[in-house]
C-alpha cells in the first residue's frame, strides 16, 4: 500500500514567520509530486506539480524543492501571512499509478 | 469564467435512500475524478474518468456508481450499500490524461449527511 505522510499536522505561527512543512511519499517509481492549498469554504487550488529530482519552483512567497531519492518534498513559506493559512496537501502518483494519493495535509494558521 | 460547479452544496438523506451529487465542467478537461474526505484522513478516490463512456474504480468504489455520458458532467450516485456515505465528496478535473502531471482543478465539494 502506498503511503503519503505530511509534517506537522497542523502548525500556528505570527504573521511574519517563515515556516516549511514535509510531504514524504515513496521513493521507488517515482512519477510526479503535486502541492496543493486549501482554504476553508473554497476549493483545493494547485500550488505546483513536481517531477525532476531537485526541482524547486517557487510562487510568490511560496517555494518547494523535491528529492526523489530519499522521498520527499518540503514547501516553503517566506514571512507568512494571515491569508496564508489554510491547509496544505501534497499528492503523489507513481510510474504505475493512475490517479494521485493524497496525504491528510498540513494545517497552517498565521495570527496577526 | 471556467470552472467545476457541484451540486448541492449541502445534501441530507435518509438511510436507506440513493442520492446522486452534481459535477459539472466547463474546462474542456478530458479527466474527471470523485473524491471523498473524512475528518483526519487525506482525499481519497472514489472513481475517475479519463474519456467519455468510460470509467474506472478508485480506492472506495464499493457503494458507489458513476456515468460518464458527456464530456462536462461526471455525476456520482451514493448508494444504499455504501456503509458509512456521511462524507465531504470534492469533484475533480484534469487534462491530459489521468492527472498525471497536470494539476487538478477542484469544485467547491458537497457535504452529504445521512441520518
Amino acid at each position: 500500500i502506498l503511503n503519503v505522510e505530511q509534517s506537522p499536522q497542523s502548525l500556528h505561527v505570527q504573521e511574519g514567520d517563515s515556516t516549511n512543512f514535509t510531504c514524504s511519499f515513496p521513493s521507488s517509481n517515482f512519477y510526479a509530486l503535486h502541492w496543493y492549498r486549501w482554504e476553508t469554504a473554497k476549493s483545493p487550488e494547485a500550488l505546483f506539480v513536481m517531477t525532476l529530482n531537485g526541482d524547486e519552483k517557487k510562487k510568490g512567497r511560496i517555494s518547494a524543492t523535491l528529492n526523489t531519492k530519499e522521498g520527499y518534498s518540503y514547501l516553503y513559506i517566506k514571512g507568512s501571512q494571515p491569508e496564508d493559512s489554510a491547509t496544505y496537501l501534497c499528492a503523489f502518483i507513481g510510474q504505475a499509478g493512475t490517479a494521485l494519493i493524497f496525504g491528510k495535509g498540513t494545517t497552517l494558521s498565521v495570527s496577526s | 469564467d471556467g470552472g467545476i460547479t457541484q451540486s448541492p452544496k449541502y445534501l441530507f438523506r435518509k438511510e436507506g435512500q440513493n442520492v446522486t451529487l452534481s459535477c459539472e465542467q466547463n474546462l474542456n478537461h478530458d479527466a474527471m475524478y470523485w473524491y471523498r474526505q473524512d475528518p483526519g484522513q487525506g482525499l481519497r478516490l472514489i472513481y475517475y474518468s479519463q474519456i467519455v463512456n468510460d470509467f474506472q474504480k478508485g480506492d472506495i468504489a464499493e457503494g458507489y456508481s458513476v456515468s460518464r455520458e458527456k464530456k462536462e458532467s461526471f455525476p456520482l450516485t451514493v448508494t444504499s450499500a455504501q456503509k458509512n456515505p456521511t462524507a465531504f465528496y470534492l469533484c475533480a478535473s484534469s487534462t491530459p490524461g489521468t492527472g498525471r502531471n497536470s494539476p487538478l482543478h477542484f469544485g467547491n465539494g458537497t457535504r452529504l449527511t445521512v441520518t
